[in-house]
């Protein structure tokens, strides 16, 4: 069975302090390592897919890599916009399975 | 880009209704799924369906139905609502390369 595991829970950054979201995966044959962005009472909003390991994704402030076993989205100097959660999904498996796995998401706070 | 439009923002039904959510694409994909998600336990997948009149179910299909008789159009019918099933409700539709394109939800409340 597929596991997605994100940490930490909650995030309360300033405005300009870096940081990284971590998400550790495991399943058999990853297809597809999927970033999200959810703004609270509205519905997850596609970030980066990332698909081997070494691969890099980069928008506006947001930095996505993959490993092996786990993910990171990098923030840099965020800003209180940013202020979202964030979801991490895999997908494994073959043929017509489209199914994604969530992680339960990184509740992310910039504070001004 | 791709739209998925989800009929109702909120929802408050009475405990064995019957509830149906209805959501429309407009990308002609043939993979659409319904979600629920709830604080503590993330997104939960409830049914999916690969081609019209074609379905199967997710992690937590019980207490719960869909049709799909439109390829644009995936319902989730609650066939007899109970407390328990007070949640966000999300409809997604699978887009190549980016995973799932989310309906804005459907917060539902059961009293």
């Amino acid at each position: 069975e597929d596991q997605v595991t994100q940490s930490p829970e909650a995030l309360r950054l300033q405005e300009g302090e870096s940081s990284s979201l971590n998400c550790s995966y495991t399943v058999s044959g990853l297809r597809g390592l999927f970033w999200y962005r959810q703004d609270p009472g509205k519905g997850p909003e596609f970030l980066f897919t990332l698909y081997s390991a070494g691969e890099e994704k980069e928008k506006e402030r947001l930095k996505a890599t993959l490993t092996k076993k786990e993910s990171f989205l990098h923030i840099t100097a965020p800003k209180p916009e940013d202020s979202a959660t964030y979801l991490c999904a895999v997908q494994s498996g073959g043929g017509s399975n489209y199914k994604l796995t969530f992680g339960k998401g990184t509740l992310l706070t910039v504070n001004p | 880009d791709v739209k998925v439009t989800q009929s109702s923002r909120y929802l408050v039904k009475r405990t064995g209704e019957k509830v149906f959510l209805e959501c429309v694409q407009d990308m002609d994909h043939e993979n659409m799924f319904w979600y629920r998600q709830d604080p503590g336990l993330g997104l939960r997948l409830i049914y999916f369906s690969y081609d019209v009149k074609m379905k199967e179910k997710g992690d937590i299909p019980e207490g719960y139905s869909v049709s799909r008789e439109k390829k644009e159009r995936f319902s989730l019918i609650l066939e007899s609502a109970s407390t328990n099933q007070t949640s966000m409700y999300l409809c997604a539709t699978r887009r190549v390369n980016y995973g799932y394109t989310f309906g804005s939800g459907t917060r539902l409340t059961v009293v």
